[in-house]
């Protein structure tokens, strides 16, 4: 199907252990971003990324790594997971105009991710 | 830190009335503005974006800019229960690096009632 999928959807993992969110676009977007989303902090930027191969940090990167061989993944890897982790994830992605864009992001549906 | 500004609320309406939700920004390099739905437990959905000072309206949705005053708003009229939702406010400097990075702010929860 054509969009932006993420997987998995629930995850529960242990302290320590590292784990790894997909995020899968179709559609040939530049821009993919990885996001979580905490009560209280709204949704705050991880990692980005401007095309293959380009990422850079956003507002909370530490603990996170990203990589992108291929301009439709981005896969979000935790190293060690700490209970600091436990939140919903959000990937998203943005076409890239000559210009200025004309949307916003679009977004994946999201990992709750449980750090135990 | 360039943040982004919302009342959490809950803002409760009746239905039929119209909401307004606000948001201020404190980048004054902001050009681009967003407006996102999020129903509880989904992923937040673009329902509104303006780069212009003055209103664009789409259906019952109004957004408002006042760059000067580094204010954005969206009015929804005739408000349904449908509407109840978070709505989140973002901005974007679309220049200097920025990668067009979204800024968010943490959301007005908006309740319709019957």
């Amino acid at each position: 199907d054509a969009g932006i999928t993420q997987s998995p959807r629930y995850k529960i993992t242990e302290t320590g252990r590292q784990v790894t969110l997909m995020c899968h676009q179709t559609w040939s977007h530049s821009y993919m971003f990885w996001y979580r989303q905490d009560l209280g902090h709204g949704l705050r930027l991880i990692y980005y990324s401007a095309a293959a191969d380009i990422t850079d940090k956003g507002e909370v990167p530490d603990g996170y790594v990203v990589s992108r061989s291929k301009t439709e993944n981005f896969p979000l890897t935790l190293e060690s997971a700490t209970r600091s982790q436990t939140s919903v994830y959000f990937c998203a992605s943005s076409e890239r105009g000559g210009g200025r864009p004309s949307y916003g992001y679009t977004f994946g549906s999201g990992t709750r991710l449980t750090v135990v | 830190q360039k943040e982004v500004e919302q009342n959490s609320g809950p803002l409760s309406v009746p239905e039929g009335a119209i909401a307004s939700l606000n948001c201020t920004y404190s980048d004054r390099g902001s050009q681009s503005f967003f407006w996102y739905r999020q129903y509880s437990g989904k992923s937040p959905e673009l329902i509104m974006f303006i780069y212009s000072n003055g209103d664009k309206e789409d259906g019952r949705f109004t957004a408002q800019l006042n760059k000067a005053s580094q204010y954005v708003s969206l009015l929804i009229r005739d408000s349904q229960p449908s509407d109840s939702a978070t709505y989140l406010c973002a901005v974007r400097r679309d220049s200097g690096g920025s990668n067009y990075k979204l800024t968010f702010g943490k959301g007005t929860l908006l309740t319709v009632n019957p």
